[in-house]
């Protein structure tokens, strides 16, 4: 059974700092893996998807990496500011004919000013 | 431009009173799920609808039931709403089922009294 789990669940950082958030999963079989934004009490915005083949993946200040063989991925935000604040979470796409993605509980991160 | 619409965005309803969640999408996309994401944990897959098939999750209660008229809409039906059924339900479409970004909706935010 896919499990996927996010340390730390929470995360305080000054403005400008880097950081990295970690996402683990048990089984290497996965199709790909996506990290999400979920602002309080609202829906989640995709921020960026690896695919299985691939190491990672970059949108501005966000880099994903993946490694299947150790079950892990890491999502880095350079340079973070206060928009920043939000709860990270990713999650994994098993199957074949379900589409279905198993999510971590994520990362609640606050960028203070 | 929203893609995918939600309503109502909060719902209030009674112990055991039947309540129908409603998504719409503008991306006529052939697939969309509904998850349960309860309070400070991970959004559930419950189930899906690949175009007019249904896939309903294993452990997803018979409590829980959706409905797929056309490509555009899906209803989540809850037959008799318990106050552990209190939780944020997401919907989401994807144009396909493997390799593909998941769209998400603002959710909708349901209360049991």
């Amino acid at each position: 059974k896919q499990e996927v789990t996010q340390i730390p669940a929470a995360l305080s950082v000054p403005e400008g700092e880097n950081l990295v958030l970690n996402c683990s999963f048990t089984d290497s079989a996965i199709y790909n893996l996506q990290w999400f934004r979920q602002d309080p009490g609202k829906g989640l915005t995709s921020l960026l998807l690896i695919q299985s083949s691939q190491r990672e993946q970059t949108s501005g200040r966000l880099n994903a990496s993946l490694d299947k063989s150790s079950g892990r991925s890491t999502l880095y935000i350079a340079a973070s500011q206060p928009g920043d604040s939000a709860t990270y979470l990713c999650a994994v796409r098993i199957g074949s004919n379900t589409g279905k993605l198993i999510f971590g509980q994520g990362t609640t991160l606050q960028v203070k000013p | 431009d929203a893609m995918v619409i939600q309503n109502p965005r909060y719902q209030v309803t009674q112990f055991g009173k039947p309540v129908t969640l409603s998504c719409s999408q503008t991306l006529n996309h052939n697939v969309m799920y509904w998850y349960q994401q309860k309070s400070s944990q991970a959004p559930k897959l419950l189930f899906h609808y690949y175009d007019k098939d249904f896939n309903n999750e294993a452990d997803t209660p018979d409590n829980f039931q959706s409905r797929r008229p056309n490509t555009s809409f899906c209803f989540l039906d809850i037959r008799s709403p318990g106050l552990g059924d209190a939780a944020m339900y997401l919907c989401a479409t994807s144009r396909d089922l493997l390799s593909e970004t998941q769209y998400f909706g603002p959710g909708t935010r349901l209360l049991v009294l």
